[in-house]
């Protein structure tokens, strides 16, 4: 068990541009989310996926973000024409099904740190 | 909608003392109640959690939490704190059927004097 993996860890861009983060999640789990954190905040939901499809999206996600997980392996979250409001903290976590064994738990990856300068 | 009330922003004790993090939800079932810690510029690493049966939950680093029905509350303990405890820390709630969404609280910044 390696642990849910993110990278880039830090990425600095220019408002305007895309970027694009990866998440590989536990190989045993099924279930992909992605949070947000910014500073002084907790993390906040913003979509999840079992295994390829994507089953839920939170109002937080605009048109500007998307994601995706064409094998139900890893995940990507790609934000189009970055705005400044868009720096934050990017989590992505997986777990088994709900039901599960330890299906109930979610495991966190590092984090990808986004600045939009 | 779930909700968690985590009322103290910043905790300060010194070290080798006792700790309790306060957390309150709300949801009208049993929720699934989760404690994770961050330390600066990290993901998060869970704590502890509780699913249902015993209300007294241990969870790794010596700490625990106890689950109130009565009161909505999930409050974290540790007997006695390290310098190393120090960090921010952050309750969540699960629903049943919810995909396992997690809603959290604000989180409390913990400090530790030497």
């Amino acid at each position: 068990d390696t642990g849910v993996s993110q990278n880039p860890r830090h990425k600095i861009t220019k408002r305007g541009q895309n970027v694009t983060f990866r998440c590989d999640p536990i190989s045993e789990h099924n279930r992909l989310y992605w949070y947000r954190q910014t500073l002084g905040q907790g993390p906040e939901f913003l979509t999840y996926f079992q295994n390829e499809a994507q089953l839920e999206k939170s109002r937080l996600l605009s048109d500007r973000f998307s994601a995706e997980r064409p094998k139900g392996s890893f995940s990507t979250l790609e934000i189009q024409r970055t705005e400044q409001g868009d720096s934050a903290m990017y989590l992505c976590a997986s777990s088994s099904e709900e039901g599960r064994g330890t299906g109930n738990t979610i495991y966190f990856g590092e984090g990808s740190w986004l600045t939009v300068v | 909608a779930q909700s968690v009330t985590q009322p103290d922003i910043h905790i300060t004790v010194s070290e080798g003392a006792s700790l309790e993090l306060r957390c309150n939800y709300s949801y009208g079932a049993t929720p699934y109640l989760f404690w994770y810690v961050q330390s600066p510029g990290q993901g998060l690493q869970l704590l502890l959690k509780y699913f249902s049966g015993d209300t007294l939950v241990q969870g790794i680093k010596g700490f625990e939490a106890e689950f109130k029905r009565s009161q909505s509350s999930f409050n974290l303990r540790k007997p006695s704190v390290h310098w190393s405890d120090a960090a921010e820390y952050f309750c969540a709630v699960g629903v049943t059927g919810g995909g396992n969404k997690l809603t959290f609280g604000t989180g409390t910044q913990l400090k530790v004097e030497l």
